[in-house]
């Protein structure tokens, strides 16, 4: 059974610009969460979907940042414009309970 | 204070030495904790859990909570060049199960 696929693994972008990042979950997992970490900095809980409905989006940092997730499949994470203060790795991860999430390997990105 | 503190290390050991990982949090109100195990350049997987109190043993792994001094532990027996990892505690917070609170992980080396 394959993970959860994220893309792209990396992505250098200057200040300003837009990045959308994809997560494919697990097949058939209804929950699916994005976490970031930012360098020096724990993992942080961004938002939560239950299928393609928002359930908790309390750590998305602010207005710049916007997560869809179409049809219940995969979700996309847009920065948009992008600051320096953005650059950290993003993971996704999904679950059928909501305990045990499995993670993606993650999105490097970098904002110069 | 924050809610989940995990000494970073680097903690460098032999192998066949035992393992102790160690995390502390302020929560009283945290019900599971979870061990992630993340190896570079991928993302956090999902060791054990525990509920509430006491211990529980997955080979050569055993994860222990102390809810009284509020302290987790996960130690690791016999331990292998494989273990060389960043071992992360993570507890759901927010009265939520699934929005994980995150340690900032300890390196583990294991030298053979």
């Amino acid at each position: 059974e394959a993970g959860v696929t994220q893309f792209p693994s990396h992505s250098v972008i200057e200040k300003g610009q837009t990045v959308t990042l994809r997560c494919d979950p697990i097949s058939g997992h209804d929950n699916l969460y994005w976490y970031r970490r930012v360098m020096g900095k724990e993992i942080k809980f961004l938002l939560h979907f239950v299928k393609e409905s928002k359930q908790d989006e309390s750590g998305m940092p602010n207005n710049r940042f916007l997560a869809e997730r179409t049809g219940g499949t995969y979700s996309t994470l847009k920065v948009q414009p992008a600051e320096l203060e953005d650059s950290g790795v993003y993971f996704c991860a999904s679950s059928q309970d909501l305990v045990t999430q499995y993670f993606g390997p993650g999105t490097r990105l970098l904002v110069l | 204070q924050k809610e989940v503190e995990q000494d970073p290390g680097p903690l460098s050991v032999p192998e066949g030495a035992i393992v102790s990982l160690n995390c502390t949090y302020s929560n009283s109100a945290f019900q599971y904790f979870m061990w992630y195990r993340q190896y570079s350049r991928k993302g956090p997987e999902l060791l054990m859990y525990t509920y509430s109190s006491g211990n529980k043993e997955d080979g050569r792994f055993t994860a222990q909570v102390d809810k009284s001094s509020k302290y987790i532990s996960l130690f690791i027996r016999d331990s292998q060049p494989s273990d060389s990892a960043t071992y992360l505690c993570a507890m759901p917070s927010g009265g939520s199960n699934y929005k994980l609170t995150f340690g900032k992980g300890t390196l583990l080396t294991v030298n053979p």
